[in-house]
């Protein structure tokens, strides 16, 4: 079966540090993976996804950056974290086009 | 592209009551559409899910319901339970071959014992 996991679970940074979150997932090849971001009490926001190896596609241009160095791996990056990047980072993957996401269990990340 | 909306954005009911939580979407290209139950400080999660090729699918308490024609689909939660308060999205994907779902902005079910 399909594993998904996330590290780490909980982060708290200062204002313009560096940011790295992983996510792999075990059981399945070629997956299409997908970062959301959640703020507190809000929906999804899709900030990337990828569709296979070292191609990332960006939705929302910020200060965070994706990259895939592997079939099952992908990882969430910022050189200089804000305020606003304070939430709830989940990455989800799924199998085709249509096809339910499955999420991982999230990174909590606090800036201060 | 796709635009999904979800109402009510907050529902409350007593236990042992039904609800029902209702989405639109926009694109007739959209075939594939799940909900996800999220709890505090969970990730979400898949708890049924209905193609466009069928009506309507039942799980137990939980059934979703498609109407093609008028683009909207329900999530109708029968018998209420304290446990079943949660954030509910619902979601629309498929649309021109596109990867990415497109999501409601939730909805806060709160189930009074």
């Amino acid at each position: 079966s399909q594993t998904i996991h996330q590290w780490p679970a909980t982060l708290v940074q200062p204002v313009g540090s560096p940011l790295s979150l992983e996510c792999t997932v075990e059981g399945t090849s070629n997956p299409n993976l997908y970062w959301y971001r959640q703020a507190a009490g809000r929906g999804l926001q899709l900030l990337f996804y990828s569709v296979g190896i070292g191609q990332i596609s960006s939705e929302v241009p910020q200060n965070l950056s994706a990259s895939r160095p592997q079939d099952r791996q992908f990882i969430l990056s910022s050189k200089k974290l804000l305020l606003s990047d304070s939430g709830f980072y989940l990455c989800a993957w799924t199998a085709g086009v249509i096809e339910t996401q499955y999420f991982g269990p999230g990174t909590r990340l606090l800036v201060l | 592209g796709e635009n999904v909306e979800q109402h009510p954005s907050t529902l409350s009911v007593q236990e042992g009551d039904s609800a029902v939580i209702k989405c639109t979407y926009s694109d007739s290209a959209s075939n594939y559409f799940p909900w996800y139950k999220q709890e505090l400080g969970k990730r979400p999660q898949l708890i049924i899910d209905i193609r466009s090729n069928v009506g309507e699918k039942k799980d137990q308490r939980i059934a979703v319901t498609l109407n093609k024609t008028a683009k909207h689909f329900s999530l109708h939660i029968t018998e209420t339970q304290p446990e079943d308060s949660a954030v509910y999205f619902c979601a629309a994907s498929g649309s021109g071959g596109s990867y990415i779902p497109t999501f409601g902005r939730g909805t806060s079910l709160i189930v009074h014992p």
